[in-house]
């Protein structure tokens, strides 16, 4: 069926470390993949995308890595900071629609 | 700020009332798309609009609708509403349709008691 899960709801790391938040998609004939983060009482804000045909995609500090071959997704924060603890969802596209199947969210707490 | 716009912020209102929802897209952007969060269902796609079309639909319910105006802003309408429908609302646009990036206004949270 339609469904974007997340390994982990929760994620707790210290200031500094590098995080990694993981999801996995059902749907083998996903085109485009979304990570957004939102903060309490606020919208999704987009942090990168990645199509389909790629495998890896930077940005600034965050990587994202897409695995077809498992359907797998993660977002790699570099040096996690205190504002980027939030939810933080994947989500994707299919058949070219436009419509965003989000995954459950992750929370990531930063510990000082 | 995404530059989607979303009016109101809160919403309260009683069970059996209709309420209508307003966003305006980014400059430049046609399409409109709606989403309901709720602590049970995560965020889920409503409805597409495309240059004052529709062009998706996904899990919405008869009693809610919407539209999309000329100048391209959107409204959602939501009747004879219900406990359950206590949520946030969250407009997002993009230029197109498609494979593209959709950005997310602040949304409108509405509580029925």
């Amino acid at each position: 069926g339609e469904s974007v899960g997340l390994h982990l709801p929760t994620l707790s790391v210290q200031e500094g470390d590098n995080s990694i938040i993981n999801c996995a998609y059902s749907n083998s004939a996903s085109d485009y993949f979304i990570w957004y983060k939102q903060e309490s009482g606020k919208g999704p804000q987009f942090i990168i995308d990645i199509r389909s045909n790629m495998d890896k995609r930077q940005g600034q500090r965050v990587t994202v890595l897409l695995n077809k071959t498992v359907k797998h997704l993660s977002l790699q924060i570099a040096a996690t900071q205190p504002g980027d603890s939030a939810v933080y969802f994947c989500a994707e596209i299919y058949n070219q629609g436009g419509k965003l199947i989000f995954g459950q969210g992750t929370e990531l707490s930063v510990k000082p | 700020d995404s530059g989607v716009t979303q009016t109101p912020k809160h919403l309260i209102t009683a069970t059996g009332q209709r309420v209508t929802l307003r966003c305006s897209p980014r400059s430049g952007d046609l399409s409109v798309y709606w989403y309901q969060q709720s602590l049970d269902q995560g965020l889920q796609f409503l409805i597409q609009y495309y240059n004052g079309e529709e062009r998706a639909k996904g899990n919405i319910l008869e009693r809610f609708s919407a539209q999309q105006f000329p100048d391209l802003h959107s409204e959602l309408n939501l009747s004879s509403l219900e406990l359950g429908d206590s949520a946030l609302y969250f407009c997002a646009s993009s230029p197109y349709t498609g494979m593209e990036t959709q950005y997310f206004g602040p949304g409108t949270r509405l509580l029925v008691l």
